[in-house]
């Protein structure tokens, strides 16, 4: 199956700094990464959906000032969770979909672990 | 109602046992249908994929989907610890890349 990876796989910041989390797909071009956010015991909350060279789609309730998303290319996207506060601690989970699949199949990168003191 | 529903478990079966996972929905649009395992603390990964209603087979696991029930499940013949993880089923519409998913059922395979 096709390979998405993230860097990093945790992530521990202070109150009011800016992290960054990137998603690459490593052997097929994704052309839509997805970003999800997990609670503990929660399932995947769909976030934002980003097609390459266009601004990301956010989900209702979700921050696009606060959620910075870029898909600059077919292989990475990035995520930037600006001045973290410890409520924004969760599991983020990248996917990416590309063409050639089938339709609606997403392949997952392991996610990052943020956690704001 | 929330549109997809899936019990959380956690479920402990024995080694060798036949496990039965299923999920309800509520959005008759929804026509792609995919159950993922999740180890945790690590991204989902697919296991069975589906389009409309029907079975699908693919070693231990087999997947169906009854549309008019509004209904989806998966089975895992003789289960192995290593299938203890959390399960979660995902839908999608027709010309549709969103995911939605179950919470996830936490499976325990007792050795």
């Amino acid at each position: 199956g096709a390979v998405v990876s993230q860097h990093p796989s945790w992530v521990i910041c202070k109150s009011g700094t800016s992290v960054k989390i990137e998603c690459r797909s490593l052997d097929f071009q994704a052309t839509t990464m997805f970003w999800y956010r997990q609670f503990p015991k929660q399932s995947l909350m769909l976030m934002a959906t980003s097609n390459e060279g266009s601004k990301a789609t956010y989900e209702q309730g979700v921050e696009k000032d606060k959620f910075l998303i870029n898909h600059a290319s077919l292989t990475l996207s990035t995520l930037t969770v600006t001045s973290a506060h410890p409520e924004d601690s969760s599991f983020y989970i990248c996917s990416g979909q590309g063409g050639g699949f089938l339709a609606n199949e997403q392949f997952f990168g392991p996610g990052t672990r943020l956690t704001v003191l | 109602q929330k549109e997809v529903e899936q019990d959380p478990g956690p479920l402990s079966v024995p080694e060798g046992a036949i496990v039965s996972l299923n999920c309800t929905y509520s959005n008759s649009a929804f026509q792609y249908f995919m159950w993922y395992r999740q180890y945790s603390r690590k991204g989902p990964e697919l296991l069975m994929y589906t389009y409309s209603s029907g079975n699908k087979e693919d070693g231990r696991f087999t997947a169906q989907v009854d549309k008019s029930s509004k209904y989806i499940s998966l089975f895992i013949r003789d289960s192995q610890p290593s299938d203890s993880a959390t399960y979660l089923c995902a839908m999608a519409g027709a010309g549709s890349y969103q995911l939605t998913f179950g919470k996830g059922t936490k499976l325990s395979v007792i050795p």
